[in-house]
C-alpha cells in the first residue's frame, strides 16, 4: 500500500514569504501521476499541479511542483492572503489506485 | 462549463443503504474516468471508488464489498451505491472527474452523508 506523508502538518508564515511543502511516498511512485490540490474551507479541492510539475489551467505561476521517486514538493514563491489554507498531495496508479496525503495547513503568523 | 452536481445524501441509520448520484454537464462522460472521494468532518481526503471509461472499477479497502460505483454515459450520470453503512462512513462525498496523468481535475460541491441512529 502506498502511503503519502505530508510535512509539516501546519506551517505559520507571513504573506509575501515563500514556502515548500513536502510529500513523501512510502514506496516509489510514478512521477507522472502525482498531483497537488488546494482546499479552502467549505469548498471542494482545486487541482493545482499534475504530473508532479505541470500547473493546471488558471493556476498562478507562484505555484510550482517538483520531485520524483518518493519525494515531492509544492513550492509557493510569494504567499498571498488567499493561499493560507490546506494543501494535499495525491498519487494515482499504486495500490490503492488513488492515495492522498493527510494535508498541510498554512496559517498566517 | 464543466459541472458536477451530487445528490442523494442525507441521514441514514447504521446498516442502511443510500445511493448517491453525480450529474455531469459541460462534457460527455464517455472517455473519462470518474471517482468518488470523501472527507469526514474535520479530516482529510479519502478516495472511495473509481470507474474507468470501459466500466472497470476499483474501490478503497474501507468500502470494498459494501460500495459500488457505476455510470450511465447516455444520461451523463455516475452513481455510488452504499450498503451496510457505518458511522465511520459519515462524510462529505465528492464526485470528481479523472484528468491528465491521474489527477482529478473537476470536483462537485459535495454532498453530506450522515450515518447515525
Amino acid at each position: 500500500e502506498v502511503v503519502l506523508t505530508q510535512s509539516p502538518g501546519t506551517l505559520s508564515l507571513s504573506p509575501g514569504e515563500g514556502v515548500t511543502l513536502s510529500c513523501r511516498a512510502s514506496q516509489s511512485v510514478n512521477t507522472s501521476f502525482v498531483s497537488w490540490y488546494q482546499q479552502r474551507p467549505g469548498q471542494p479541492p482545486r487541482l493545482l499541479i499534475y504530473g508532479a510539475s505541470v500547473r493546471a489551467s488558471g493556476v498562478p505561476d507562484r505555484f510550482s511542483g517538483s520531485g520524483s521517486g518518493t519525494d515531492f514538493a509544492l513550492t509557493i514563491s510569494r504567499l498571498e492572503p488567499e493561499d493560507f489554507t490546506v494543501y494535499y498531495c495525491q498519487q494515482c496508479g499504486g495500490s490503492p489506485l488513488y492515495t492522498f496525503g493527510q494535508g498541510t495547513k498554512l496559517e498566517i503568523k | 462549463e464543466v459541472q458536477l452536481v451530487e445528490s442523494g445524501g442525507g441521514l441514514v441509520q447504521p446498516g442502511g443503504s443510500l445511493r448517491l448520484s453525480c450529474a455531469a454537464s459541460g462534457f460527455s462522460l464517455t472517455g473519462y474516468w470518474m471517482s468518488w472521494v470523501r472527507q469526514a468532518p474535520g479530516k482529510g481526503l479519502e478516495w472511495v471508488a473509481n470507474i474507468m471509461d470501459d466500466g472497470g472499477s476499483h474501490s478503497g479497502a474501507s468500502v470494498k464489498g459494501r460500495f459500488t460505483i457505476s455510470r450511465d454515459n447516455a444520461k451523463n450520470f455516475v452513481y455510488l451505491q452504499m450498503n451496510r453503512l457505518r458511522a465511520e462512513d459519515t462524510a462529505v462525498y465528492y464526485c470528481a472527474r479523472g484528468g491528465s496523468r491521474g489527477s482529478l481535475d473537476y470536483w462537485g460541491q459535495g454532498i453530506l452523508v450522515t450515518v447515525a441512529s
